[in-house]
């Protein structure tokens, strides 16, 4: 069965520090896995993907197929970066939708 | 560009009637994704549709969930029977083309409240 664990609901560091908030996943294959925001007040967007090994906003997030893991990391957290963070998965054979964890709401203090 | 829009925003109801939430996709997309977001959860895939036709309604919860997207563009989601457990927000999604690499861009949902 597919799924997404996030076990933080709420994660919350001071402005500077680093934050890693972390996603866990069980899939019979190799999925694709994604890193969605959602702002106060705005809709929930696409921050980044394993695929495109990007840095969005400072954040990556790196594959680890042995751990099942796509922690999401960030070496010094802003006060813009609070929001509602969602891991989602879906497979790379296409025609799939997206499996979403719970969500990890992510408060920087300043 | 304008995104994906969903109408109408809120939407509170009776239990037992009947209710329709539309979706506008994003002009060109083909794929289409119908979500539903509990309090405190991740967004619960529904149905989705390539172009007119429903590829995968799996996720429908029972028969008095049903959705249709006729001419491939604008979506409605319908519920029958309304209950209490309904209450969530529902959520659209569209992309270019149906696939797990394609980006699925958001609608801001719409909340319904089955009193």
């Amino acid at each position: 069965a597919q799924r997404v664990t996030q076990p933080e609901k709420l994660l919350s560091v001071f402005k500077g520090a680093p934050v890693e908030l972390k996603c866990n996943y069980s899939y019979s294959g190799s999925p694709e896995l994604f890193w969605y925001v959602q702002y106060s007040r705005q809709r929930l967007q696409l921050l980044l993907r394993h695929i495109s090994r990007e840095s969005i906003k400072g954040f990556t997030a790196d594959l680890n197929k042995g751990e099942t893991s796509f922690h999401l990391k960030k070496p010094f957290a802003q006060e813009e970066d609070s929001a509602m963070y969602y891991c989602a998965l879906s497979g790379n054979s296409g025609n799939t939708p997206l499996v979403f964890g719970k969500g990890t709401r992510l408060s920087v203090i300043a | 560009g304008a995104g994906v829009s969903q109408t109408p925003s809120n939407k509170v109801t009776e239990k037992g009637k009947y209710v329709e939430l539309r979706c506008d996709p994003i002009s060109g997309h083909t794929a289409l994704y119908w979500y539903r977001q509990s309090l405190g959860q991740g967004p619960e895939f529904l149905i989705y549709f390539q172009g007119t036709g429903a590829a995968d309604d799996s996720g429908l919860p029972n028969d008095r969930f049903f959705a249709v997207r006729p001419e491939g563009s604008v979506s409605t989601l319908k519920i029958q029977r309304t209950e209490r457990g309904d209450s969530a927000v529902y959520l659209c999604a569209s992309s270019l083309i149906a696939g797990s690499t394609d980006t699925q861009y958001f609608g801001p949902g719409t909340r319904l409240t089955v009193l």
